[in-house]
């Protein structure tokens, strides 16, 4: 079994200040870890993923995230958020005995100007 | 130009009304799925396809059915709809990675049941 736990389902930053969303997965085999974002009136894209190597993966835009193993997360991480990142973010999990994608249930980004 | 397309783009039904919501891609998967967006719940699996033909249950399948006539084509069916299934519904495809497959999704179809 697995799951994704995403603590805060809204989360208010200013322009220009640093950023994590926090992500908690639970797996039984080996994860393969997502961020996927939504933007409004949108489906979901993929932001980057993880699935073996470096535990920091870079993904589109200056987001990147940091598996750990020990903690059991993934939290996703900018240096300099913009208004434009003001969307809602997904984490999700599926492993290598080919389980499908389980998702948490979304952080709500504002990015205040 | 959209790679997956859902239609409609809004529906409003009555209880116990049939709908069908549709998907097409161009992306050329054999992977195909549907998802359900609740607040708080994220986005649940309810029915998936490995290619034309076939259709697999996921987490959630209950009063749903699904269609797969084509590669390009899935579609979910309500054939008894409910006031719960009142939601935004997802479909993607899936690039089959053998390492972390990379869904890719349509803009959704919000559906109101009355």
């Amino acid at each position: 079994a697995q799951s994704v736990t995403q603590p805060d389902a809204r989360v208010t930053v200013s322009e220009g200040a640093s950023l994590q969303l926090r992500c908690k997965y639970s797996s039984s085999v080996t994860p393969y870890l997502f961020w996927y974002v939504q933007y409004p009136r949108q489906g979901l894209q993929l932001l980057l993923k993880y699935y073996s190597g470096d535990p920091v993966v870079q993904g589109v835009n200056g987001f990147e995230a940091e598996f750990s193993k020990s903690n059991s997360s993934f939290h996703l991480r900018k240096a300099s958020v913009h208004w434009s990142d003001s969307a809602v973010y997904f984490c999700a999990v599926s492993n290598n005995a080919g389980a499908k994608l389980t998702f948490g249930g979304g952080t709500r980004l504002t990015v205040r100007p | 130009e959209a790679a997956v397309t859902q239609s409609p783009r809004n529906k409003v039904a009555v209880t116990g009304g049939k709908v069908t919501l549709s998907c097409n891609q161009t992306n050329n998967h054999n992977n195909m799925y549907w998802y359900r967006q609740d607040t708080g719940h994220g986005l649940r699996l309810i029915h998936y396809s490995y290619g034309a033909g076939s259709t697999e249950k996921g987490d959630i399948p209950d009063g749903y059915k699904a269609s797969r006539p084509s590669q390009e084509n899935f579609s979910l069916i309500l054939e008894l709809a409910t006031p719960s299934q009142t939601s935004v519904y997802f479909c993607a495809s899936g690039d089959g990675g053998a390492s972390a497959e990379t869904l890719y999704f349509g803009s959704g179809t919000r559906l109101t049941v009355l």
